[in-house]
């Protein structure tokens, strides 16, 4: 049964850049038909969808952070790694990875438990 | 417009029917997906292509669609199913996600 953990540094400076990674276990990154994805959460509000990547290494990001994010892959490692430059308080949020299942349909499944990122000076 | 409306709280009194709803123009061109979350957890998927439920979901959870409108339905809730309910869908350029801003349902 393949599980995600995502992890990285829990308090990042203003203007720097905050990055994560999501390890996954279980299974390996680069088969199947999947998308590797990153979601995240402010404290008591709804979940965003900050990007993807699909195992080929394509990309797609949610249009009002494309300036500021990259997402990659590491299948030496099974991991995928968010970055996320120029961050402010606002960036603030527990930040989940998620693979997303490619049919006709597609859905997340599993999620990863979340790993809180704090932007402050 | 690209995004997914949902009704911030609903309230249902155990074992009855309670009905979640979701509004937004993609959902005329594109599936729904349903996901829970309780406090403290990261979400899980509760119901996939508008209307398919992952093994291990109850069958009291169900979905459904019409037009740009798709429901979540809880038959019966029990009191753990208080927890906030997403819904999920492709904007209308088809490559990115988005999610409705969430349903918190309370147990009566």
């Amino acid at each position: 049964q393949v599980q995600l953990q995502e992890s990285g540094p829990g308090l990042v400076k203003p203007s720097q850049t905050l990055s994560l990674s999501c390890t996954v276990s279980g299974g390996s990154i680069s088969s199947g038909n999947y998308y590797w994805n990153w979601i995240r959460q402010p404290a008591g509000k709804g979940l965003e969808w900050i990007g993807r990547i699909y195992t080929s290494g394509s990309t797609n990001y949610n249009p009002s952070l494309k300036s500021r994010v990259t997402i990659s892959v590491d299948t030496s490692k099974n991991q995928f790694s968010l970055k996320l430059t120029s961050v402010t308080a606002a960036d603030t949020a527990m930040y989940y990875c998620a693979r997303e299942v490619v049919t006709a349909i597609n859905w997340f499944d599993p999620w990863g438990q979340g790993t809180l990122v704090t932007v402050s000076s | 417009s690209s995004e997914l409306t949902q009704d911030p709280a609903v309230s249902v009194a155990l074992g009855q029917t309670v009905r979640i709803t979701c509004q937004g123009d993609s959902l005329r061109s594109y599936y729904a997906s349903w996901y829970q979350q309780k406090p403290g957890q990261a979400p899980v998927l509760l119901i996939y292509g508008n209307n398919n439920r992952p093994s291990g979901i109850p069958d009291r959870f169900s979905g459904s669609s019409s037009g740009n409108t798709s429901s979540l339905t809880i038959t019966g809730p029990q009191a753990e199913d208080e927890a906030d309910y997403y819904c999920n869908s492709r904007d209308s350029s088809g490559n990115h996600w988005m999610f409705g801003g969430g349903t918190k349902l309370t147990v009566l």
